[in-house]
């Protein structure tokens, strides 16, 4: 299994602003990703974040709007930049087990709320 | 490509109530299919998974059976409890495991 810490857990931003969200693992993963959770939807990916190299995007979302950094093998950070109303979400880290089970393990969210 | 869909919701039921949720899966060669579990105010956590046809996975009371004739993985429990109320996700990781794909959630309340 994998012990993911997420922080911020929420927070409440002011629009055209940024907002930093950090995420530990208590293992070093190769891949660590980061999904979007729209209220009432399902979750969607933004990006793979692996060390030493830069974030692999899917489409729909670019680099200037939700810079990544992933400095070490435990640990990266989602900027969510020039927020508006429709980036309230729940955004989740998540990584694979150190077992390599194939199953995702997730932290426990960071919510947004945008105003 | 590959994806997941899952029954709408919300549903809603009494304690001690059957329980399915149905989810099919659509995907190329032999995938890994899991439920996930979000309670209010969490992360998503692993509920059961199967990585074969004809896998059953099983956790806390619930069930589900990987159907490759069927493409299905339906999740069941036999009698729910009111702890139980929450967002199930089925989700499918391709055969490679590079990709992930969720189903759109299904609310659950259970009611005493």
């Amino acid at each position: 299994s994998a012990v993911i810490s997420q922080k911020p857990s929420r927070d409440i931003c002011q629009r055209g602003t940024s907002l930093t969200i950090q995420c530990q693992v208590d293992s070093q993963v190769t891949m660590m990703f980061w999904y979007r959770q729209q209220p009432g939807q399902s979750l969607t990916l933004i990006a793979t974040a692996n060390q030493g190299s830069e974030a692999t995007y899917e489409s729909g979302f670019v680099i200037d709007k939700f810079p990544i950094s992933r400095p070490n093998l435990t640990f990266s950070t989602l900027t969510v930049s020039n927020m508006s109303p429709e980036d309230s979400s729940i955004y989740l880290c998540s990584v694979y087990g150190a077992q390599n089970t194939g199953e995702l393990f997730f932290g426990e969210g960071s919510r947004l709320t945008v105003l | 490509g590959d994806s997941v869909t899952q029954m709408e919701g919300p549903v809603t039921l009494s304690e001690e109530a059957f329980l399915t949720i149905n989810c099919t899966y659509t995907a190329t060669g032999y995938p890994s299919l899991f439920w996930y579990v979000q309670y209010p105010g969490e992360g998503l956590q692993l509920l059961l998974k199967a990585t074969k046809a004809d896998d059953k996975g099983s956790n806390k009371g619930f069930e589900a059976t990987y159907r490759k004739e069927t493409t299905s993985f339906h999740l069941e429990k036999g009698s729910v409890q009111v702890s139980d109320s929450a967002v199930y996700f089925c989700a499918l990781s391709d055969q490679l495991g590079n990709q992930f794909y969720f189903g759109t959630g299904t609310s659950l309340t259970v009611i005493p």
